[in-house]
C-alpha cells in the first residue's frame, strides 16, 4: 500500500539553524509530492508542490525541496529558520485516480523555533 | 476567492447524538475531498466528490457517517450514533485539474469534534 514516512516527528532549531525535514513515499507510479504547512490555530497552506520537471523546487517563505527519485525521498529544507517557521509539516503524496488523487499525508512533524 | 469554509468550527455532542458538518468549498472548483485529523497523524482521506458524484469512499467511513454533495456546491457530512472515537478534526478540502492534470488541495479550516 502507498505510504509516507516522515522520520522527524519534532524538531526543534534555534533561529537561523538551517532545516532539513525528512519524507520518503512508497510508490512505483508517477508521483505528485506537496509539503504542507499548518501554523498553531490556522488551517493547512500549501508550501510547496512537485509534479514533474526540475528535482529541486521552491516554495513560499524560502522553502524548497528536493525529488530524489531513487531514494524515493522528498525532503524540505530552509537554509535558517525564524521563529515564525514554528508548525506542523506534513509531507503528502497523491493517491490514484481511484480516489480522485486525494492525498496521503505523513504524520507530520512538529517544528519548534527558539529566540 | 474566499477560500474553503467550513461550519461549525467546534462540536461538541453526546455519545449517540448525530452531528451535521457542512462545507463550502472555493466557488469553482468540481471536486471536494473529506479528511479525518487525530492527535499526532496526518490528516486521512475519507470520500471524495466530482460535482454531485460521490466516487470514492475509504474505509474509514464506517455505516454510521454519510456526506452528500447536493448540486455539487457545498458539502455535508453527517456521524449518526456518535461515539468517541469519532472525536477528530474533520477537514474538508476542494480542487480542479492543474494544467498537468493534478489536483492542488485547498483546505478549510476544520470542524473539530469531541464526543463526550
Amino acid at each position: 500500500a502507498q505510504s509516507v514516512s516522515q522520520h522527524n516527528h519534532h524538531v526543534i532549531l534555534s533561529e537561523a539553524a538551517s532545516l532539513e525535514l525528512g519524507c520518503n513515499y512508497s510508490y512505483g507510479g508517477t508521483v505528485n509530492l506537496f509539503w504542507y504547512v499548518q501554523y498553531p490555530g490556522q488551517h493547512l497552506q500549501l508550501l510547496l508542490k512537485y509534479f514533474s520537471g526540475d528535482p529541486l523546487v521552491k516554495g513560499i517563505k524560502g522553502f524548497e525541496a528536493e525529488f530524489i527519485k531513487s531514494k524515493f525521498s522528498f525532503n524540505l529544507r530552509k537554509p535558517s529558520v525564524q521563529w515564525s517557521d514554528t508548525a506542523e509539516y506534513f509531507c503528502a503524496v497523491n493517491r490514484d485516480s481511484n480516489s480522485g488523487y486525494a492525498l496521503n499525508f505523513g504524520k507530520g512533524t512538529s517544528l519548534l523555533v527558539t529566540p | 476567492d474566499t477560500g474553503v469554509s467550513q461550519n461549525p468550527r467546534h462540536k461538541i455532542t453526546k455519545r449517540g447524538q448525530n452531528v451535521t458538518f457542512r462545507c463550502d468549498p472555493i466557488s469553482e472548483h468540481n471536486r471536494l475531498y473529506w479528511y479525518r485529523q487525530t492527535l499526532g497523524q496526518g490528516p486521512e482521506f475519507l470520500t471524495y466528490f466530482q460535482n454531485e458524484a460521490q466516487l470514492e469512499k475509504s474505509r474509514l467511513l464506517s455505516d454510521r457517517f454519510s456526506a452528500e454533495r447536493p448540486k455539487g456546491s457545498f458539502s455535508t457530512l453527517e456521524i449518526q450514533r456518535t461515539e468517541q472515537g469519532d472525536s477528530a478534526m474533520y477537514l474538508c478540502a476542494s480542487s480542479s485539474p492543474s494544467g498537468r492534470g493534478s489536483y492542488e488541495q485547498y483546505f478549510g479550516p476544520g470542524t473539530r469534534l469531541t464526543v463526550t
